[in-house]
C-alpha cells in the first residue's frame, strides 16, 4: 500500500520566494491534515480538509500561508512570499472514515527560507 | 478547549530499563486517545490507540497505555526498553474531528 506521499522531501530558498508543498494522500481517504514542526512550537496543525473541504484553518499563521484540495487525491500548501521563520518540517496526514480513526503521516518536506 | 500534556520532555535510560511517559489531557468525556512514535529523521508512526473497553491497550513494539478517567491521563509503558527505541513520542487526543498533540517527550536509551 502507498502511503501519504509528499514532494519536494528538502525545500531550500530564499526569503521572498514563493514555496509549494505538495500531498497525495492514502487513496480512499477522505481527510487531509497540513502540519507544521519545529523545535520551539513542536507539531502545530495548519489546516485540515473533510471531503477537499476546508473544516479548520484557525491554524494558518498567516495570510502568507494558503492551502488547496482540488481533489480528493491531491492537496498543496502554499507559501508566499517565504520567511526564514517559516523554515520547519511540514507534514500532510490523511485519515479514512470517522473522526476516532488514527491519521497516517507522510515523510514530511524540510523546508529551509534561507 | 483541549490541551495535552506531555510532563517529561527529555528521558534518558539505559537499555533494558522500564519506560513510562506520562500524558494527560484537560477535557473529560469520551476521548479517543493516541500514542506517535517519531524515529530520528522519520515521520510519525501509530503506537497505539484507545477508543473504548478496555483501558489497557497494547500496541506495537512491546508498548503498552493505560487510560485513567479519572486522572485523565493516558501513560505509555514499556517493561524493557532497547536502544531502537530512541524516538520521540506524541501522546495525541480526538478534539472535533483533529489530533491534539502533546509536546512530545525525547527518548534517548545508552547501550
Amino acid at each position: 500500500d502507498a502511503g501519504v506521499i509528499q514532494s519536494p522531501r528538502h525545500e531550500v530558498t530564499e526569503m521572498g520566494q514563493e514555496v509549494t508543498l505538495r500531498c497525495k494522500p492514502i487513496s480512499g481517504h477522505n481527510s487531509l491534515f497540513w502540519y507544521r514542526q519545529t523545535m520551539m512550537r513542536g507539531l502545530e496543525l495548519l489546516i485540515y480538509f473533510n471531503n477537499n473541504v476546508p473544516i479548520d484553518d484557525s491554524g494558518m499563521p498567516e495570510d502568507r500561508f494558503s492551502a488547496k484540495m482540488p481533489n480528493a487525491s491531491f492537496s498543496t500548501l502554499k507559501i508566499q512570499p517565504s520567511e526564514p521563520r517559516d523554515s520547519a518540517v511540514y507534514f500532510c496526514a490523511s485519515r479514512s472514515g470517522q473522526s476516532n480513526q488514527p491519521q497516517h503521516f507522510g515523510d514530511g518536506t524540510r523546508l529551509s527560507i534561507l | 478547549a483541549q490541551s495535552v500534556s506531555q510532563h517529561n520532555h527529555h528521558v534518558i535510560l539505559s537499555e533494558a530499563a522500564s519506560l513510562e511517559l506520562g500524558c494527560n489531557y484537560s477535557y473529560g468525556g469520551t476521548v479517543n486517545l493516541f500514542w506517535y512514535v517519531q524515529y530520528p529523521g522519520q515521520h510519525l508512526q501509530l503506537l497505539l490507540k484507545y477508543f473504548s473497553g478496555d483501558p489497557l491497550v497494547k500496541g506495537i513494539k512491546g508498548f503498552e497505555a493505560e487510560f485513567i478517567k479519572s486522572k485523565f491521563s493516558f501513560n505509555l509503558r514499556k517493561p524493557s526498553v532497547q536502544w531502537s527505541d530512541t524516538a520521540e513520542y506524541f501522546c495525541a487526543v480526538n478534539w472535533g474531528g483533529k489530533l491534539i498533540f502533546g509536546q512530545g517527550t525525547e527518548l534517548s536509551v545508552k547501550p
